[in-house]
């Protein structure tokens, strides 16, 4: 079966740049989209399209995919950005979605 | 505002069925595909089903497929879930979802918007 790799954490200090990335091998022909998840809420869309982000997602999100590797980029990460970060994309059929295994960014 | 309601969680043994349902509102519901997403509390994110805007087209994660029937109802703004055979390893909250951009296929498109989400617990 289909799956996108994450590392499960990361760690970066307040103001500083982080990036979280998500590797699969159908990535070079299928949009990738990034959630994030707080605990004990509903995962917020906070790039979609590879690189898009939604109303009210700050600037300070992008995202790229390239190759079999897609990044979430913080250019100035915040304490409030701690949460656990999704990839999510289709395989190559483009009717099976899978999400990464979820990357717990701690901003400290 | 975009509104999901689900409903139908429950504490059951293995091999029973159980109905989730998800009423939606605050959106033209018949314009937009549909998701079924769940999470092992603790754990990871888990997509198990979706549906187009016209039922034309469905899909299932491997692990549910054949146990799993999802189906909606447009005139009464509602998405169902049906699971029959259900294993210890289907305890979750499981979600429902709304995609992003309109008459699109299951694929096509991700969730952009989310339920709180509805109890299933699988135990002897």
């Amino acid at each position: 079966s289909y799956e996108l790799t994450q590392p499960p954490s990361v760690s970066v200090s307040p103001g500083q740049a982080a990036r979280i990335t998500c590797s699969g091998d159908a990535l070079p022909k299928m949009f990738v989209y990034w959630y994030q998840q707080k605990s004990g809420q509903a995962p917020v869309l906070v790039i979609f399209e590879d690189t898009k982000r939604p109303p009210g997602i700050p600037e300070r999100f992008s995202a790229s995919n390239s190759g079999t590797m897609a990044t979430l980029t913080f250019s100035g990460a915040q304490v409030e950005d701690e949460a656990v970060y999704y990839c999510f994309s289709t395989d190559h059929s483009g009717n099976l979605w899978v999400f990464g295994g979820g990357t717990k960014l701690t901003v400290l | 505002e975009v509104q999901l309601v689900e409903s139908g969680g429950d504490l059951l043994q293995p091999g029973r069925s159980l109905r989730l349902s998800c009423v939606a509102s605050g959106f033209a519901f018949d314009d937009y595909a549909m998701h079924w997403v769940r999470q092992v509390p603790g754990k990871g994110l888990e997509w198990v089903s979706g549906i187009s805007w016209n039922s034309g087209s469905i899909g299932y994660a491997d692990s549910v497929k054949g146990r799993f029937t999802i189906s909606r109802d447009n005139a009464k703004n509602s998405l169902y879930l049906q699971m029959d055979n259900l294993r210890p390893e289907d305890t979750a909250l499981y979600s429902c979802a709304k995609a992003m951009r309109e008459r699109s296929t299951v694929g096509a498109t991700a969730p952009d918007s989310w339920g709180q989400g509805t109890l299933v617990t699988v135990s002897s």
